[in-house]
C-alpha cells in the first residue's frame, strides 16, 4: 500500500512565523503535491513537483514557497504565516503521469493549521 | 477554463438502495478518471478509476464513462451508512492536470 505521511495532523502558530509542513512518501512516486482544503472551496492546488529539485507552482502559490531536496520528501513553507491561511493542507504523491494511463494520486491524513 | 462539475447534494438515499452520483468535465481530451471518497474531517481515498468508455465494477461499486456525452458516474450498489460521505470526481486533463469537482455529499438513512 501507499503510504503518504505528513509530520503533524494538528499545528497552532501565530501570525509572522514560518511555518514548515513536511510530506514523505515512501513508493518511489515521482510527483508530489501540495492542496488546501476549505469548506466550499474545495482541493486548490498549490504546489506540485515532478522531480528532485524541481517544482511548480499550482492555482494559488502566493505566500507558500516549497522544497524537494529527496524523492521522497516534499515541504511545504509558509513564509510568514497570515491567518487567511488556516486551513487543511494535503500533501498526495503518484507515479509520474504521461504515456496513456495517468495514475491517481494518493493523499496523507492531512494537516489542520491554525493560524492566531 | 477547464472544469468538473459536481451536484454539492446533499443527495440522501436509503440504506440499501443504489445512490447515484455523477460528474462532467469540460475538456475532450481528458483521459483518466477517479472517484474519491471524503470523510468529515479526513483526507479522500481513491475509490476507483476509469479510463475506457463503459463500466468498471469493483465490489459494491461501478464506474460509467462516456467521453461522447463526458460524464462519469459512479453507482453504489446496497448502500450502506458507512458510505456516508463526500465524494469527489477528478479528472486529468489533456495536459495531464488533474482537474477536482467540489464533490457530493451523500447521506445513507438507515
Amino acid at each position: 500500500d501507499v503510504k503518504v505521511t505528513q509530520s503533524s495532523r494538528y499545528l497552532v502558530k501565530r501570525t509572522g512565523e514560518k511555518v514548515f509542513l513536511e510530506c514523505v512518501q515512501d513508493m518511489d512516486h515521482e510527483n508530489m503535491f501540495w492542496y488546501r482544503q476549505d469548506p466550499g472551496l474545495g482541493l486548490r492546488l498549490i504546489y506540485f513537483s515532478y522531480d528532485v529539485k524541481m517544482k511548480e507552482k499550482g492555482d494559488i502559490p502566493e505566500g507558500y514557497s516549497v522544497s524537494r531536496e529527496k524523492k521522497e520528501r516534499f515541504s511545504l513553507i509558509l513564509e510568514s504565516a497570515s491567518t487567511n491561511q488556516t486551513s487543511m493542507y494535503l500533501c498526495a504523491s503518484s507515479l509520474l503521469t504521461g504515456q496513456g494511463l495517468n495514475q491517481p494520486q494518493h493523499f496523507g491524513d492531512g494537516t489542520r493549521l491554525s493560524i492566531l | 477554463q477547464k472544469e468538473v462539475e459536481q451536484n454539492s447534494g446533499p443527495l440522501s438515499v436509503p440504506e440499501g438502495a443504489i445512490a447515484s452520483l455523477n460528474c462532467t468535465y469540460s475538456d475532450r481530451g481528458s483521459q483518466s478518471f477517479f472517484w474519491y471518497r471524503q470523510y468529515s474531517g479526513k483526507s479522500p481515498e481513491l475509490i476507483m478509476f476509469i479510463y475506457s468508455n463503459g463500466d468498471k465494477e469493483d465490489g459494491r461499486f461501478t464506474a460509467q464513462l462516456n467521453k461522447a456525452s463526458q460524464y462519469v458516474s459512479l453507482l453504489i450498489r446496497d448502500s450502506q451508512p458507512s458510505d456516508s460521505a463526500t465524494y469527489l470526481c477528478a479528472v486529468m486533463d489533456s495536459n495531464y492536470q488533474l482537474i477536482w469537482g467540489a464533490g457530493t455529499k451523500l447521506i445513507i438513512k438507515p
